[in-house]
């Protein structure tokens, strides 16, 4: 059974940092990219970054500089870095799996999604 | 970047009616688009993939189609358990997702 867990959430006064872990089971975690997307209160979705099998990086507009995407396929977890926090930056953050591996080369959305960490910058 | 207008922003239908969600993407997207049901303190649930493969365990009363710029989703049937946000989600390059629609019960 594929399980996706994110922890890592909190309050965090903003200008601060965190960072996010999504923790992987059930699959070969070091063939496919993993997502993070968030949830602003009462808002709609927004992609925030992913990272590939081999590890390449891509990031929103709005976060890229500040926030940093890595992996550890030795963990089967992937990691969210956080920095210079803002208030906009509050929402829950979701950790996903692409559906289709990096190598099999095709455009892919989402197939399984972590239940949510809430992160909250606020003073 | 690629932007999704998602239509209806919310409506609301009686049990047993039809109900028709659009999606346009600003360009071109061939068939990059994921269609999510999400209910209140839940993460997304995939529903439609390819823009129109149902989900293996995804009852058939719902659908998805178009290609291009122009794609619809639909519930042929709506039933109380519906009631969620449902919202698109296009890959074509940089990904982004619709506003979503709040589907209410008359």
């Amino acid at each position: 059974e594929v399980q996706l867990l994110e922890s890592g959430g909190g309050l965090v006064h903003p200008g601060g940092s965190l960072r996010l872990s999504c923790a992987a089971s059930g699959f070969t975690f070091s063939s496919y990219a993993i997502y993070w997307v968030r949830q602003a209160p009462g808002k709609g979705l927004e992609w925030v970054s992913d990272i590939s099998a081999g590890g390449i990086t891509f990031y929103a507009d709005s976060v890229r500089g500040r926030f940093t995407t890595s992996r550890d396929n030795s963990k089967n977890t992937v990691y969210l870095q956080m920095n210079s926090l803002r208030a906009e930056d509050t929402a829950v953050y979701y950790c996903a799996k692409k559906r289709y591996t990096t190598s099999s080369g095709r455009r892919a959305g989402l197939d399984y999604w972590g239940q949510g960490t809430l992160v909250i910058a606020s003073s | 970047d690629i932007q999704m207008t998602q239509s209806p922003s919310s409506l609301s239908a009686a049990v047993g009616d039809r109900v028709t969600i659009s999606c346009q993407a600003s360009q071109d997207i061939s068939n990059h688009l994921d269609w999510y049901q999400q209910k209140p303190g839940k993460a997304p649930k995939p529903l439609i993939y390819g823009a129109s493969n149902l989900e293996t365990g995804v009852p058939s009363r719902f659908s998805g189609s178009g290609s291009g710029t122009d794609f619809t989703f639909t519930i042929s049937g709506l039933q109380p358990e519906d009631i969620a946000t449902y919202y698109c989600h296009q890959y074509d390059i940089v990904p982004s997702f619709g506003g979503g629609t709040k589907v209410e019960i008359k």
